[in-house]
This record gives structure tokens, sequence and C-alpha cells, in this order.
């Protein structure tokens, strides 16, 4: 398996532009998640969808981001505009959910490389 | 308000010594707890996991976590750190549907 896959890896843009990150999970995963690492603020969870649907959105920072699952194995994540604040690495990860919560394979997420964010 | 609290920023030691990283949740019930690495320039692995069972987890590359629930303790050791070793550790706690992560310890290890 090729793992969680992002891209780009980079992105360097220009304040205002919109810019568009992509995440394709592991086969099979059924929940997708969107992180932020700063030095600021360390890892932040911005949003995770459970077989496509958005389930907690309470990380996005404001309306400015958006995040889509149009099908199991595609995810975007959209700033529009962007600002310089919004320069980080972005993390997408993905899981298997199983409603056996017990079990021990539940729910370990495994992470992309990660796109970096520079708003200039 | 609840967190998931790494004390330790940054830990300076030399090779062969021993470690041990700090991590303290606030949550309550049951918890699912996770320690990730993060080597310079990559992204997040896992560790090891604790779900249930022997509070005592072994991970990989010789790590372990001690699980204390009296505490809300999940903290890492390992007994000899390597150089390779330097990179960046997470503590994270399950909750509802998602992890919640702790800020981060950077480890160096210095040859």
């Amino acid at each position: 398996d090729a793992g969680v896959i992002q891209s780009p890896r980079h992105e360097v843009t220009e304040m205002g532009q919109e810019v568009t990150l992509r995440c394709k999970p592991i086969s099979g995963h059924n929940s997708l998640f969107w992180y932020r690492q700063t030095m600021m603020r360390g890892l932040e969870l911005l949003i995770y969808f459970n077989n496509n649907v958005p389930i907690d959105d309470s990380g996005m920072p404001e309306d400015r981001f958006s995040a889509k699952m149009p099908n199991a194995s595609f995810s975007t994540l959209k700033i529009q505009p962007s600002e310089p604040r919004d320069s980080a690495v972005y993390f997408c990860a993905s899981s298997l959910l199983s409603i056996l919560a017990s079990t021990s394979s539940y729910n370990e997420q495994f992470f992309g490389p990660g796109t970096r964010l520079t708003v200039l | 308000a609840q967190s998931v609290s790494q004390h330790n920023h940054h830990v300076i030691l030399s090779e062969a010594a021993s470690l041990e990283l700090g991590c303290n949740y606030s949550y309550g019930g049951t918890v699912n707890l996770f320690w990730y690495v993060q080597y310079p320039g990559q992204h997040l692995q896992l560790l090891l996991k604790y779900f249930s069972g022997d509070p005592l987890v072994k991970g990989i590359k010789g790590f372990e976590a001690e699980f204390i629930k009296s505490k809300f303790s999940f903290n890492l050791r390992k007994p000899s750190v390597q150089w390779s070793d330097t990179a960046e550790y997470f503590c994270a706690v399950k909750k509802g549907g998602k992890l919640i992560f702790g800020q981060g310890t950077e480890l160096s290890v210095k040859p």
C-alpha cells in the first residue's frame, strides 16, 4: 500500500490566492482527518470525516477554510483567500473506524507526508 | 479545559542515557492513548498505543509506555537512547472519533 498520499508537498503562494491541498487516504479506510502543524500551536485537528461525511469541523479556523470529501478516495482542503498566518504544514491522516471500539486495530491513524504551505 | 499536556518541550540527552517523556491528560472515562514520533522532515508515525489490558505497553524501536490511570499519565520511556531517536514525540488521546495531541516534546540526542 502506498500509504496516505498528499499533494502538493510544498506550496508557496501570495496572500489572497486560493490554495487547494489534496489527500488520498489508504484504500479501505473510512475516516479521514486534516491537521495543521505550526511551531506556535503544535498539531491541531481541523476537521474529520467518517464515510465521506464531515463529523467535526470545530477546528476549522474560519470561513476561509473549507474541506470536502466527494468520495472515499479523495479529499481537499481549500483556503480562500490565503493569509500569511496560514503558513504551516498540513497533514492528512486516515484510519479504519470499527464499530467494535475495543479492538486493537481501531483508530490507529496513518499520516501522510504533509504539505508545507508558505503564504507570502 | 480538557487537554493533553507534555511538560517537557525540549529534552537533550547523550547517547545511552535513559529517556522518560511525560504525558498527562485530563479526560475522564475510557481513553485510548498513543505516542507518535515525527523524525526531522517526516510525517508522524505510531510508536505505540494503549487500549486496554496490561498498562505497560511495548512499542517499536525499544520504546515503552506505562498507563497509570490514577495519575492520568502515559509516560514514554526508553532505557538507552540513540542518536537516531532525535525527533519530536507527540502524546495523543482518542476521545470521541478524534485524536487530541499534546504540544510535542523535541528530543535531541548528542552522539
